[in-house]
């Protein structure tokens, strides 16, 4: 079975620069591209972006384009989310999961246990 | 980039059926049948409970049902229980930008 584990909560002041990690299982990379998503304190969810391990082929939602990047590395199964200059408002708990590359209809089928990041003065 | 709508809040007794409707426009829910339904348990991460509509992944009750009428997809839970108290997402492919996946702002249902 599939499963993400990912990185552990962090800490950060505004300006720090951060990368969390998300590590699949077995074959979790073959065959599935790896999403983020944000969940702001109380919030909803947010389709941030996500990256195909096969080609690192990456999409991004306009409103995280330009402020996060997102990578794999398909030799250790393992995607990251990556700021460069972290802001108050980037606190949030992030997910990473998986969605089928083939027929997977843009769903997410397992899910990672989320990593929260706290970033304050 | 708007979310797709979901009322804020539903309610109802244990055993009842409720449904709850996430509405897009033409360009996500209406024109492809690639809308799903997360629950979320409170500290939890979210878990798959329908996809393309109307699929249920393997090991999710038959309790949970979707359906969609033009741009509005629905979530139906029937013979509510009291472990269904959770926050439910909605999501849609979309055509516009490079977003590519919307998500529902997130319906709370409260079992009475």
């Amino acid at each position: 079975e599939v499963q993400l584990v990912q990185s552990g909560a962090e800490v950060k002041k505004p300006g720090e620069s951060l990368r969390i990690s998300c590590k699949g299982s077995g074959n979790t990379f073959t065959g599935n591209w790896i999403n983020w998503v944000r969940q702001m304190p109380g919030k909803g969810l947010e389709w941030m972006g996500r990256v195909d391990p096969s080609d690192s082929y990456t999409n991004y939602s306009p409103s995280f384009q330009g402020h996060v990047n997102i990578s794999t590395d398909r030799s250790i199964t393992t995607a990251y989310l990556q700021w460069r200059s972290l802001k108050a408002s980037d606190t949030a708990i992030y997910y990473c999961s998986t969605t089928p590359a083939i027929g997977g209809a843009y769903r997410s089928d397992y899910w990672g246990q989320g990593t929260l990041v706290t970033v304050s003065s | 980039q708007s979310a797709l709508t979901q009322p804020a809040s539903v309610s109802g007794s244990p055993g009842q059926s409720i449904t709850i409707s996430c509405t897009g426009t033409s360009s996500d829910v209406g024109a492809y049948n690639y809308v799903s339904w997360y629950q979320q348990h409170p500290g939890k991460a979210p878990k798959l409970i329908i996809y393309e509509v109307t699929n249920r992944p393997s090991g999710v009750s038959n309790r949970f049902s979707g359906s969609k009428s033009g741009n509005t997809a629905s979530l139906t839970i029937s013979g509510l229980q009291a472990d269904d108290e959770a926050d439910y997402y909605c999501s849609s492919y979309t055509s516009i930008s490079s977003s590519v996946v919307l998500f529902g702002a997130g319906t709370k249902l409260t079992v009475l």
